[in-house]
């Protein structure tokens, strides 16, 4: 089946500091959605992007569906940032079942 | 507009008794879907619904575990003979299908656990 991976898996930052979290995919796929998860588990939308580049905020994501990767970029991270970061892709041929990365685990230290 | 909403949030039951969750969808929405999480992981997918329709099951669900939609709102996810390996967060998400776009959204899931 399609392999979802997500690096780095941990990610230390002091406040103020940007990142870029990435997403690789081993198959075709129709979409990607980003996500992140707070402390209770509440999974929270970020970007729903199958191609190019999308902003909200002090985030954007960029999707190369053809090249297969997905990247999300925080800018002047803030202690509210923390979490786990999710990536996951809606599989080709119709299927309509989200397959998720092993998240980013990120610590944002004031 | 309210979200995906999910009950009861936390569940604590001894092995081998039988527990049931409950979700509801966000209201327009035909589709419904289960996933787990466990520690450490990102979630699994169990199975959707379109309207009161179980389209598909993953190989994860086994004959313990059922799921319904009976008029096509709200469902129910029952686990017998709990087991500890059940021990998870349960995530329901639900999305609007008709156009390319399928969206997911999540509820806030209900974490069981098993003595």
């Amino acid at each position: 089946g399609i392999q979802v991976e997500q690096s780095p898996p941990d990610l230390i930052l002091q406040e103020g500091a940007n990142s870029t979290l990435r997403c690789n995919f081993s198959d075709s796929v129709n979409n990607l959605q980003w996500f992140h998860q707070n402390p209770w588990g509440q999974l929270i939308n970020l970007f729903y992007i199958p191609s190019g580049t999308k902003q909200n905020g002090r985030l954007s994501a960029t999707t190369v569906a053809t090249e297969r990767y997905s990247l999300l970029y925080i800018s002047s991270s803030q202690t509210t940032d923390s979490g786990v970061y999710f990536c996951a892709v809606f599989l080709s041929g119709g299927y309509n079942k989200l397959i998720f990365g092993a998240g980013t685990r990120l610590a944002v230290h004031p | 507009d309210t979200g995906v909403s999910q009950d009861p949030r936390h569940k604590i039951t001894k092995r081998g008794q039988n527990v049931t969750f409950r979700c509801d969808p966000i209201s327009e929405h035909n589709r419904l879907y289960w996933y787990r999480q466990t520690l450490g992981q990102g979630p699994e997918f169990l199975t959707y619904f379109q309207n009161e329709a179980q389209l598909e099951k993953s190989r994860l669900l086994s004959n313990r575990f059922s799921a319904e939609r009976p008029k096509g709102s709200f469902s129910t996810l029952e686990i017998q003979r709990t087991e500890q390996g059940d021990s998870a967060m349960y995530l329901c998400a639900s999305s609007l299908v008709g156009s390319s776009y399928n969206e997911q959204f999540f509820g806030p899931g209900t974490r069981l656990t098993v003595l």
